[in-house]
């Protein structure tokens, strides 16, 4: 079965930018689209972007286009989230995920998040 | 962007009791819907997919319906595992989570 190990828990001041990874295992990485999913806290969860693990092809949702770069890296089955100019309301745990393959698909899979906090 | 709007945002239940939570697409979204469970410290866990169809392992007193652009979720029986929040998501046109409802014991 897929499981998504992302990295540990970051502390960043703000206007510095953040990089979170997310190793994918038990299936084949080019087969599946990776998202990252925003869980600030009290609040819902939001959409962020995604990436394409073949090609790296990238959609971003539009509050955070700009400011996010996804990456992937095939060779060690690894995407990655990097958000920048952080902020206060940024403080927050990030989820990557994926479904069944599928550009269409619900999150099967999900990481065990990584809470990012900003503060000065 | 496609919005959903997710209601009510908390509700009261007991033991044993049944809810409903509803959600509604600001356009068609077809059945490409989806329900989460989420408890604090967990990554949310996939329920329903495709409005109604329940995901391989989830317990049958969940069930999902609806299609276009309303849709609910309802919980049976209700256990005390299943005190969490709960989102729709719609993934028809990239990707929108309603607000949540948190789903408290009484």
């Amino acid at each position: 079965e897929v499981q998504l190990i992302q990295s540990g828990a970051e502390v960043k001041k703000p206007e510095t930018s953040v990089k979170i990874s997310c190793k994918l295992s038990g299936g084949t990485f080019t087969a599946y689209y990776i998202h990252w999913v925003k869980e600030a806290p009290g609040k819902g969860l939001e959409w962020m972007g995604l990436v394409d693990g073949q090609d790296g092809e990238t959609v971003y949702g539009p509050k955070f286009r700009g400011r996010v770069t996804i990456t992937v890296d095939a060779s060690t089955d690894t995407a990655s989230m990097e958000l920048n100019s952080l902020r206060s309301e940024d403080t927050a745990v990030y989820f990557c995920t994926t479904g069944s393959g599928d550009f269409v698909s619900p999150y099967r899979f999900w990481g065990q998040g990584t809470l990012v906090t900003v503060s000065s | 962007d496609i919005q959903m709007t997710q209601s009510p945002s908390t509700l009261s239940a007991s033991v044993g009791g049944r809810i409903t939570i509803t959600c509604r697409a600001s356009q068609s979204i077809s059945n490409r819907l989806a329900w989460y469970q989420k408890k604090p410290g967990q990554a949310p866990k996939l329920l329903i997919y495709e409005a109604s169809s329940l995901e391989s392992g989830v317990p049958s007193r969940f069930s999902g319906s609806g299609s276009g652009t309303q849709f609910s979720l309802t919980i049976n029986s209700l256990q005390p595992d299943d005190f969490a929040t709960y989102y729709c998501q719609q993934y028809n046109s990239r990707y929108t989570f309603g607000q949540g409802t948190k789903l408290e014991i009484k």
